[in-house]
């Protein structure tokens, strides 16, 4: 069965900072993997997503995420953090063939100035 | 496009008491997917639809759930009856075939608390 982990609960990054999120994932074979984000009281944005080819991958907002497959990990990355980058963070596994995706269970970002 | 839109925005309900939340697809969309969020579980999928039929249902959490898709247009999700365990944020998301997953779009989420 799939599943994703992200292994930080909460991170807080002072602005200007680079910032790094976790992302690690169980399936079988080659996965789609996405990150969404959350501001509080919305729904989820799409940040991402890799399907193939190369393994890094741009999003939106200036974020950027690699896919290793060694290590099952498809981690989130922004070189400047903002204030308003504050969110809650989601990454998700779905099946090549499937449609439904599956969540990690999130990483909150606090920025400090 | 209005984006997938969610009914109620926010609920509160006594336990013992029926919760319907709605969901209203992207139009075109012909997948339907209802997720609840919480602290300890995070994003749970609950169940999805395919052209109004439901394919995967394994994630409800018991009986006292239910969910339909009467029409392309429209779903819900009941719970009855209802306790303070299913407080929650509720969020309904469409797709259209032949998107993958590049047209997932998300609705506000319904914030459920059950008193």
């Amino acid at each position: 069965a799939q599943s994703v982990t992200q292994p930080d609960i909460h991170i807080t990054v002072s602005e200007g900072a680079s910032l790094e999120l976790r992302c690690n994932y169980s399936y079988g074979a080659t996965p789609y993997l996405f990150w969404y984000v959350q501001s509080p009281g919305q729904g989820l944005q799409l940040l991402l997503k890799y399907f193939s080819g190369d393994t890094l991958v741009q999003g939106i907002k200036g974020f950027e995420a690699e896919f290793k497959r060694s290590q099952s990990s498809f981690n989130l990355r922004k070189p400047s953090v903002h204030w308003s980058d504050a969110a809650e963070y989601f990454c998700a596994v779905g099946e090549k063939a499937g449609t439904a995706l599956i969540f990690g269970k999130g990483t909150t970002l606090s920025v400090s100035s | 496009d209005a984006g997938v839109i969610q009914s109620p925005r926010h609920e509160v309900t006594e336990m013992g008491q029926e919760v319907t939340l709605r969901c209203k697809p992207i139009s075109g969309h012909d997948y339907l997917f209802w997720y609840r969020q919480t602290m300890m579980r995070g994003l749970e999928l609950l169940i999805y639809f395919n052209n109004n039929v439901p394919i995967d249902d394994s994630g409800m959490p018991e009986d006292r759930f239910s969910a339909k898709m009467p029409n392309a247009s429209f779903s819900t999700l009941k719970i009855q009856p209802s306790e303070p365990r299913d407080s929650a944020v509720y969020f309904c998301a469409s797709r259209v075939t032949g998107t993958g997953f590049q047209g997932y779009t998300f609705g506000s989420g319904t914030r459920l608390t059950v008193v």
